[in-house]
């Protein structure tokens, strides 16, 4: 399958501080990207849609200001959590979709792991 | 809006024995239902997705998803499981709207004996 490749894998950041992590689709050029947030033994919580030269469609609940979403190539997503809290830490996960609408398969990256201290 | 049930956070479950990962879900338009695994330290991936025409869906390992309107379900089984599957099991929903977004479940974890 299509690869999608996400960095850091895991991050230590201070309170207060900024922490930004990218997501690219290796082999394919994604026309949506997905960020989610997974908590300890929960699920997978939709953060934002993110589609390629526009700005990203937030979650009810999801902070935009604080969650800076960027898509700005067919080929990279970043997110950029701001002023980061300990309550931020989490486990961030992107998706990319390679075609439109809700059919196409979701290919994931292998999550980025975030601990604010 | 769109959500997705799954009733049982962790399944044990001997090698060779059947298993089925239950799925529910609730929506107001058509959708289109998907099952993700994630094996351990390794990113989410498909298994098997149901668009339209049948609605028994396959994987290439040995699972099938049946697709059930009535029920709104769209559970899980293999009748043969191997240590190899052991696994956290997503089912997810997405529909004609809402920016074509996928919806997951809670994760069912299986964890198949020996």
């Amino acid at each position: 399958g299509a690869v999608v490749s996400q960095h850091p894998s895991w991050v230590i950041c201070k309170s207060g501080t900024s922490v930004k992590i990218e997501c690219r689709s290796l082999d394919f050029q994604a026309t949506t990207m997905f960020w989610y947030r997974q908590f300890p033994k929960q699920s997978l919580m939709l953060m934002a849609t993110s589609n390629e030269g526009s700005k990203a469609t937030y979650e009810q609940g999801v902070e935009k200001d604080k969650f800076l979403i960027n898509h700005a190539s067919l080929t990279l997503s970043t997110l950029t959590v701001t002023s980061a809290h300990p309550e931020d830490s989490s486990f961030y996960i992107c998706s990319a979709r390679a075609t439109g609408g809700p059919t196409g398969e979701l290919f994931f990256g292998e999550g980025s792991r975030l601990t604010v201290l | 809006a769109q959500s997705v049930t799954q009733l049982d956070s962790q399944v044990p479950v001997f090698e060779e024995a059947p298993v089925e990962l239950r799925c529910n879900y609730s929506s107001s338009v058509s959708v289109y239902l998907f099952w993700y695994v994630q094996y351990p330290n390794q990113g989410l991936q498909l298994l098997l997705k149901y668009l339209s025409g049948s609605t028994l869906v396959e994987s290439i390992n040995g699972f099938e998803a049946e697709f059930n309107k009535s029920q709104t379900s769209f559970h899980l089984r293999k009748p043969s499981v191997h240590i190899s599957d052991t696994a956290e099991y997503f089912c997810a929903v997405s529909g004609n709207t809402g920016g074509f977004k996928t919806i997951f479940g809670a994760g069912t974890r299986l964890f198949v004996k020996a």
